[in-house]
């Protein structure tokens, strides 16, 4: 089946801990994409790639890194510079007006 | 500056009646929109979007309005379904050229509570 995988579904970390989150997919997208959801707040972009070796900062990118070294997967790292990483992670690939999503991983940092 | 804001943080309507989702945005050059739903701890899906060259688009019980003077569109259920319930976010896109080129830009999100 085509679609976007994020693993794990939930991740604990302990505070100054850096963290890894997944993101794979299997659609054949060049671009890719990391989004946060926090309560009342929307998704908000963290980091984008449209294409190999390539991404672009988002509106909240500061505290977190991203690497593209291939078209399948885009994992996002969480360092301890985020100041607020507790939150619901979003995935997703395709053209920018036509986003396919994954499941999302919850991190909580406690 | 929230450029795409949904003021309606919720809404509860009765299975069978419309559902009525507002969005507003600010940035005239959004060109696209969309709207997704989404259950909890799982990712958005897409549900229906609309081009700034229309006033309307409609899928089954799905209806968009864009109102690009008042800068407002709106999504339409009817009739609402008990499964309807679920978070429902607007985007917008600027889909040429820009700097905010491929940023899909989110509202905050609509609870839609249907009841049996």
């Amino acid at each position: 089946d085509g679609g976007i995988t994020q693993s794990p579904k939930y991740l604990f970390r302990k505070e100054g801990q850096n963290v890894t989150l997944s993101c794979e997919q299997n659609l054949n997208h060049d671009a890719m994409y990391w989004y946060r959801q926090d309560p009342g707040q929307g998704l908000r972009l963290i980091y984008y790639s449209q294409i190999v070796n390539d991404f672009q900062k988002g509106d909240i990118a500061e505290g977190y890194s991203v690497s593209r070294e291939k078209k399948e997967s885009f994992p996002l790292t969480v360092t301890s510079a985020q100041k607020n990483p507790t939150a619901f992670y979003l995935c997703a690939s395709g053209l920018p007006y036509e986003q396919y999503f994954g499941p999302g991983t919850r991190l909580t940092v406690t | 500056d929230q450029q795409v804001k949904q003021n309606s943080p919720s809404l509860s309507v009765q299975e069978g009646r419309i559902s009525i989702l507002n969005c507003d945005y600010t940035n005239s050059m959004f060109d696209y929109f969309l709207w997704y739903k989404k259950y909890p701890a799982e990712g958005p899906t897409f549900l229906i979007s609309i081009s700034s060259i229309k006033d309307k688009n409609e899928d089954g019980r799905f209806t968009v309005f864009l109102n690009k003077s008042a800068k407002h569109l709106s999504l339409h259920i009817v009739p609402s379904q008990p499964g309807d319930s679920a978070v429902y976010f607007c985007a917008a896109v600027l889909r040429a050229g820009g700097t905010s080129y491929g940023k899909l830009t989110f509202g905050q999100g609509t609870i839609l509570t249907v009841h049996p």
